[in-house]
């Protein structure tokens, strides 16, 4: 399974935009990257997905690298509700699985 | 429309004993994966089902193992519990599988103690 890298913690204020990076050099062409976060006491909820183009949504934008080999999850306004920790994950497109790494702890003060 | 319900949300076992979680996937979703949260070994995949039939396993021993009803609800069980199986076990379910698939929606998770 191929693995990401992610800092282990990052911190923010409220209204700033917030830049998550991570890392996965060992890609293969037919991963998704996937964005998952989990609040304190929650299961994990979905974020924002993509396989090679950027992506926009109401929670976040994804920023895929040309070569695919690292991504940047980007909220555009931190609320305090956005601390949490954020997964970034590749998902074989054949499969369910989804493999976790250790996340970013995010932290956004007020 | 309801998410996905996990039951029962804690539970307290003795080393030894067996324990069944249940999961009831959002109505229409036919994949249910479960998941092990420990904080330190992280989120861990354990299986996925789909239409019944298990499609992938985690490296986890065979003490754990699950089954998908044909109205889609899972169960996953752990038998010959140990202290280090305590843990918050979190089940996801998606609407298709594979390349369709765009989402997994996690329930609350059920809390595992076993003392």
């Amino acid at each position: 399974d191929a693995k990401t890298t992610q800092p282990n913690s990052m911190e923010s204020n409220e209204e700033e935009p917030v830049h998550l990076p991570c890392n996965h050099s060992t890609i293969s062409g037919t991963d998704y990257i996937h964005w998952y976060r989990q609040l304190p006491s929650q299961g994990p909820e979905y974020v924002i997905h993509g396989l090679t183009s950027n992506v926009n949504n109401r929670m976040a934008s994804l920023a895929i690298a040309e070569d695919r080999k690292s991504s940047t999850l980007i909220l555009h306004r931190a609320t305090l509700r956005d601390a949490a920790v954020y997964y970034c994950i590749l998902r074989d497109q054949n499969t369910d699985k989804l493999i976790f790494g250790t996340g970013t702890r995010l932290q956004v003060f007020p | 429309k309801a998410g996905v319900t996990q039951t029962p949300r804690y539970l307290i076992k003795t080393r030894g004993q067996q324990v069944t979680l249940s999961c009831s996937p959002i109505s229409g979703h036919r994949s249910v994966s479960w998941y092990q949260q420990t904080p330190g070994q992280g989120l861990q995949f354990l299986f996925e089902y789909f239409s019944e039939t298990q499609r992938n396993k985690g490296n986890f021993p065979g003490r754990f193992s699950g089954r998908q009803f044909s109205n889609s609800r899972s169960e996953m069980n752990v038998s010959t519990l140990e202290l280090g199986d305590s843990a918050l076990y979190l089940c996801a379910s998606s609407l298709a599988r594979g390349h369709l698939n765009t989402e997994a929606f996690f329930g609350q998770g059920t809390r595992l103690t076993v003392v």
